[in-house]
């Protein structure tokens, strides 16, 4: 069974530049979340959907940050424009619907550095 | 709302001691409890799970944890480390909320086995 993919590995912008992030979920699962995970830090999700429809993004900054997730499969989140403190790992993770107990499943993750 | 507390940022062991690494969560309903594993530019894999039941569980690479409900805490073990434990650990804790599982994360333990 393949695992979540998520592209690119690694991305080096500049301040203010945009950039994009794919997450490809494990075929089958309905709930998609996407995760910021800064450097010495637990992971902090940023956005929770659940087939197309999102059911938590309280923790986004949507000045900024927006994702999406079309006909429930692959998502994207996009960053514009981004500042320094957005460097991180972006974890793309998902899960049965309902998740089983809440166990998750991650991809490699997105390494962001903003100069 | 639910939180996660892990005790010590950094954690270092003797190749072959006991590894212990600390967790204590916070939970209005009776939580699912789970410890992840991280190693370098990886994403998170799970390690174990606690649901229902015994409240010792076994996971993988030798690792187990306990589930102490007077304690609120959920401790994960080891009897004897392996240089290939080196890694970061990760406790969640998970509720339903709102119609779905939140799933809210320590800070995370950096493991070091020193040979």
């Amino acid at each position: 069974e393949a695992g979540v993919a998520q592209s690119p590995r690694y991305k080096i912008i500049e301040k203010r530049q945009s950039v994009a992030f794919w997450c490809n979920p494990i075929s089958g699962h309905a709930t998609l979340y996407w995760y910021q995970q800064i450097l010495g830090q637990g992971p902090k999700l940023l956005i929770q959907f659940q087939n197309n429809g999102v059911v938590d993004d309280s923790q986004l900054p949507k000045d900024r940050f927006s994702a999406e997730r079309l006909k429930g499969v692959d998502s994207t989140l996009k960053i514009q424009p981004a500042k320094l403190e957005d460097s991180a790992v972006y974890l793309c993770a998902s899960s049965l619907d309902p998740p089983r107990h809440g166990e998750l499943f991650f991809g490699e993750g997105s390494r962001l550095t903003v100069l | 709302a639910q939180s996660v507390t892990q005790l010590g940022s950094h954690v270092s062991v003797s190749e072959g001691a006991l590894v212990l690494l600390r967790c204590n969560y916070s939970s209005s309903v009776p939580p699912y409890l789970f410890w992840y594993v991280q190693y370098p530019n990886q994403g998170l894999q799970l390690l174990l799970k606690y649901t229902t039941g015994a409240t010792l569980v076994k996971g993988i690479n030798g690792f187990e944890a306990e589930f102490k409900k007077s304690e609120t805490s959920f401790h994960l073990t080891k009897p004897s480390a392996h240089m290939s434990d080196a890694a970061e650990y990760f406790c969640a804790v998970s509720e339903a909320s709102g119609g779905y599982q939140k799933v809210t994360f320590g800070t995370g333990t950096k493991l070091q086995v020193i040979p």
